[in-house]
Formats: structure tokens, C-alpha cells, sequence
């Protein structure tokens, strides 16, 4: 099974920070996707295939990675932009997820 | 509009049964995968497993963590997805959601229900 590991596991930012959240693999996968997930609603499918963003998705986010070394990117925070974010790899099963890092607004 | 909606959830004690449902509409049922993932209260998402679609067979594949209690299965003239839950443990509490495969080629998942709660509790 190919861990997950999230870092950091809580973090806060200031409106206009620059955010960047890291998802390290415990073996290579071939790409890494994202959820943000706001307090008592079902994940969102927020950037797939390491650095495409959903429909709907702003673009200060982005994504980038390879191998076991993956990063979601808020280029300027806003406050709308508080929750938890879960990577997860689809390159073997069992499919996981990381234990996500919760951002939150200062 | 692609929706998903789960049904079924509740209280249940140890080592009794359960089965979930979900109506998905808003797309060609058919053509996707399905699964079924699980979050616990203040904890990741974990994957359960998948039904594969009409033209993979509807075949299944599970998270070992759960293989031989849970099974999923489809019925693809009313657009559902099913959950049977067997052998239900305190660590079986979550709210349960399922989710379509997004890719054609990659492991995503594009569109999630809203979630059903299962309380495994005497």
C-alpha cells in the first residue's frame, strides 16, 4: 500500500499569502490529484492528474510534482479558501489518501 | 447536472448487517466506474472499493481492508449503486459517500454524494 504523508498537518495564512501544502509518497506514482474539503460537506475533486485544475477551481491554485514529490499552490489566499485539502494516488490499489492538512484563515 | 445521492445509513450494533444505496442520475450510468469510499469523523477518506462499468463487466475490486465483509454491486436499469456490509465493527463508523471514477485513464474521483452516516454501536 502507498502511504501518503502531509505536511503541514494544520497551517494558517493571511489573505494574500502564498500557501504551498506537500504530499509525499511512500513509492513513485504517476500522478497525484487533490480534494478540498470544507467542514461538514463531501470532498471536491479540486486538481487531478498533478496539475489540472476542476472545473470551477480559481486560478491562484495550482499543482506540480513528480515520482514521490507532490505540492498544491495558493498563489494569494483567500479567506474562501480555508479547509481541508487530501491528496490521493491512483496509480495502485489500494487507492489511497494523505491524512490532509487543514488551512485555515488568519 | 451529475448527482449522486446515498440512502441507508443508521445505527447498527456490532456485527450486524447493513446495506447502502446510492441513485446517481445525470449521466450514463453505464459508462463509469463507481465506488464507494468512507471517512470517519475528523479522519482521511479511505477507499472501499469499485464496480466497474459495461464495458469492463461490472467486476469489482476491494480494499483489502475491508474484502470479504463488504460487497458492491450495481443495478443499472434503476441507475443505483449498492453497499452490503457485513460483520460491522466500532471502526466501521463513518459517513459513507460514493463517488464516480473521474479518468478514463487515472484513479479520480470527479463527483461525491453527499455522505450517509453508519453508527456501528451496542
Amino acid at each position: 500500500e502507498i502511504v501518503l504523508t502531509q505536511s503541514p498537518t494544520t497551517m494558517a495564512a493571511s489573505p494574500g499569502e502564498k500557501v504551498t501544502l506537500t504530499c509525499r509518497a511512500s513509492s513513485s506514482v504517476s500522478y497525484m490529484h487533490w480534494y478540498q474539503q470544507r467542514s461538514g460537506a463531501s470532498p471536491k475533486l479540486w486538481i487531478y492528474e498533478t496539475s489540472k485544475l476542476a472545473s470551477g477551481v480559481p486560478n491562484r491554485f495550482s499543482g506540480s510534482g513528480s515520482g514521490t514529490s507532490y505540492s498544491l499552490t495558493i498563489n494569494s489566499m483567500e479567506t474562501e479558501d480555508a479547509a481541508t485539502y487530501y491528496c490521493q494516488q491512483g496509480s495502485s490499489y489500494p487507492l489511497t489518501f494523505g491524512s490532509g492538512t487543514k488551512l485555515e484563515i488568519k | 447536472e451529475v448527482k449522486l445521492l446515498e440512502s441507508g445509513g443508521g445505527l447498527v450494533q456490532p456485527g450486524g448487517s447493513m446495506r447502502l444505496s446510492c441513485a446517481a442520475s445525470g449521466f450514463t450510468f453505464t459508462d463509469f466506474y463507481m465506488n464507494w469510499i468512507r471517512q470517519p469523523a475528523g479522519k482521511a477518506p479511505e477507499w472501499l472499493g469499485f464496480i466497474r462499468n459495461k464495458a469492463n463487466g461490472y467486476t469489482t475490486e476491494y480494499n483489502p481492508s475491508v474484502k470479504g465483509r463488504f460487497t458492491i454491486s450495481r443495478d443499472n436499469t434503476q441507475n443505483m449503486l449498492y453497499l452490503q456490509m457485513n460483520t460491522l465493527r466500532a471502526e466501521d463508523t463513518a459517513t459513507y459517500y460514493c463517488a464516480r471514477k473521474g479518468g478514463a485513464r487515472y484513479w479520480y474521483f470527479d463527483f461525491w454524494g453527499p455522505g450517509t452516516m453508519v453508527t456501528v454501536s451496542s
